[in-house]
């Protein structure tokens, strides 16, 4: 089945680490999206890429990295410079030619400990 | 600043009744305007998607509407199910080829026995 694979699911982090969050499509889209979702408020965007080895920042890219050396893969590092990183996290990717069609993945619950 | 307005924030309604989710934004320029239901804990998963020449468009027991003149869009739930207890988020895309999407904050619905 085509889609968005984000994992793990569930990530604990201690204060001063940084993470790396997965996130794989195998539907040959074009664009890949990073938001962040915290209670009661709208998805953020983070970063986005709208072909390979090129990204942009998004809204709140502050304390964050990404890169994206194949099509497929969009991984995003949160570092220790972000302060408050304990959220929701859901990758996002869309066909190249079309402003329809974004497609999400399921999620990582990122927690700091 | 583009901005989409969700009411009410929550919800609580009997199984079987029906019940309306109401999206205001100021968005421009308008592209297209959808409707996603949020599971808790997983990712958004397209309801509907609206273009400003389309009114209404249904997806099973889900119809939303869309008035692009007062920039107003309602989600409508008839015959309400325990599994449409979910988050409702409006997200309107903005357009000129940005590929943007301005997120609501979503209606949280609770159908209960």
């Amino acid at each position: 089945d085509g889609g968005i694979t984000q994992s793990p699911k569930y990530l604990f982090r201690k204060e001063g680490q940084n993470v790396t969050l997965s996130c794989e499509q195998n539907l040959n889209h074009d664009a890949m999206y990073w938001y962040r979702q915290d209670p009661g408020q709208g998805l953020r965007l983070i970063y986005y890429s709208q072909i390979v080895n090129d990204f942009q920042k998004g809204d709140i890219a502050e304390g964050y990295s990404v890169s994206r050396e194949k099509k497929e893969s969009f991984p995003l590092t949160v570092t220790s410079a972000q302060k408050n990183p304990t959220a929701f996290y859901l990758c996002a990717s869309r066909a190249g030619t079309t402003n329809y069609g974004y497609t999400f993945g399921s999620g990582t619950r990122l927690t700091v400990v | 600043k583009n901005q989409v307005e969700q009411s009410p924030q929550s919800l609580i309604i009997l199984e079987g009744k029906n019940c309306t989710l109401q999206c205001n934004y100021t968005v421009s320029p308008f592209s297209n305007l959808r409707w996603y239901k949020q599971d808790t804990g997983r990712g958004p998963v397209s309801l509907t998607i609206m273009t400003f020449s389309e009114n209404t468009k249904s997806n099973g027991r889900y119809t939303a509407t869309l008035d692009a003149d007062t920039k107003q869009s309602s989600l409508h739930i008839t015959a309400s199910q325990l599994s449409d207890s979910a988050s409702y988020i409006c997200v309107v895309s903005v357009g000129a080829g940005s590929y943007q999407l301005t997120f609501g904050k979503g209606t949280k619905l609770s159908v209960i026995p």
